[in-house]
């Protein structure tokens, strides 16, 4: 079973770019899930979709976005890029029901961008 | 606000010197503790899930406990492949549902042969 697919794995731009991130969940898996870790801060949560909504949002300003498309893949936007965004985004899935949250996260192993 | 707080930041043992990790947190009403392993370059990978206070898990080397402020993550008898960060996070009660996990900034455990 294949697991937690994340493109690109790493990359490097410009301060006051763009980048596109893309998740391609485990087959099955409904909600997908993006966190962003630095060494500082650890493992923060940037938002939840299930069901190509966004079912949770955490303190990030509005230059991050995401979406999910109808065969659960999602993809995450970061607009404007400044120095502190530079991180690691992984991408979570789990196999959950509309009534009973698991917790249980299947990561990917993340795209590394580094901004300039 | 949801809050985790794990120590020590890093932790060494020789090979075989058991020890535990702590985990301390804070949430409204909890839904899940939940510890997970994360090996360098990779990202984190599921251990245990704890309900409720009283619980114990066990998987090989470590046993994960739970009382209603803390967890414990014992590893007994490690061995340099249990040398890896361990994160531990909650997930809160919240209106609809969400898998949303509060982190913290995990444990860096290196186990010497």
């Amino acid at each position: 079973k294949a697991g937690v697919t994340q493109t690109p794995r790493y990359l490097i731009k410009t301060r006051g770019q763009q980048v596109t991130l893309s998740c391609s969940p485990i087959s099955g898996h409904r909600s997908v899930s993006w966190y962003q870790q630095t060494p500082g801060q650890g493992l923060q949560f940037l938002f939840e979709y299930f069901s190509e909504t966004q079912r949770n949002k955490g303190n990030f300003p509005g230059r991050f976005s995401g979406r999910q498309f109808s065969n659960s893949r999602s993809e995450m936007n970061v607009s404007t890029l400044e120095l502190g965004d530079s991180a690691l985004y992984l991408c979570a899935s789990s196999l959950e029901h509309r009534t009973a949250n698991t917790g249980e996260l299947f990561f990917g192993e993340g795209s590394r961008l580094t901004v300039l | 606000e949801d809050q985790v707080t794990q120590s020590p930041e890093a932790l060494r043992l020789q090979e075989g010197e058991s020890s535990s990790l702590n985990c301390s947190y804070t949430v409204s009403g909890l839904r899940g503790l939940f510890w997970y392993r994360q090996d360098p370059g990779k990202g984190p990978e599921f251990l245990f899930t704890l309900y409720s206070a009283g619980e114990e898990k066990e998987k090989e080397r470590l046993k994960a406990t739970l009382t209603k402020k803390e967890s414990f993550l014992h590893i007994t008898a490690p061995k340099p492949e249990d040398s890896a960060t361990y994160l531990c996070a909650v997930q809160g009660l919240t209106r609809g549902g969400s898998e949303k996990l509060v982190f913290g900034k995990g444990t860096k455990l290196t186990v010497n042969p």
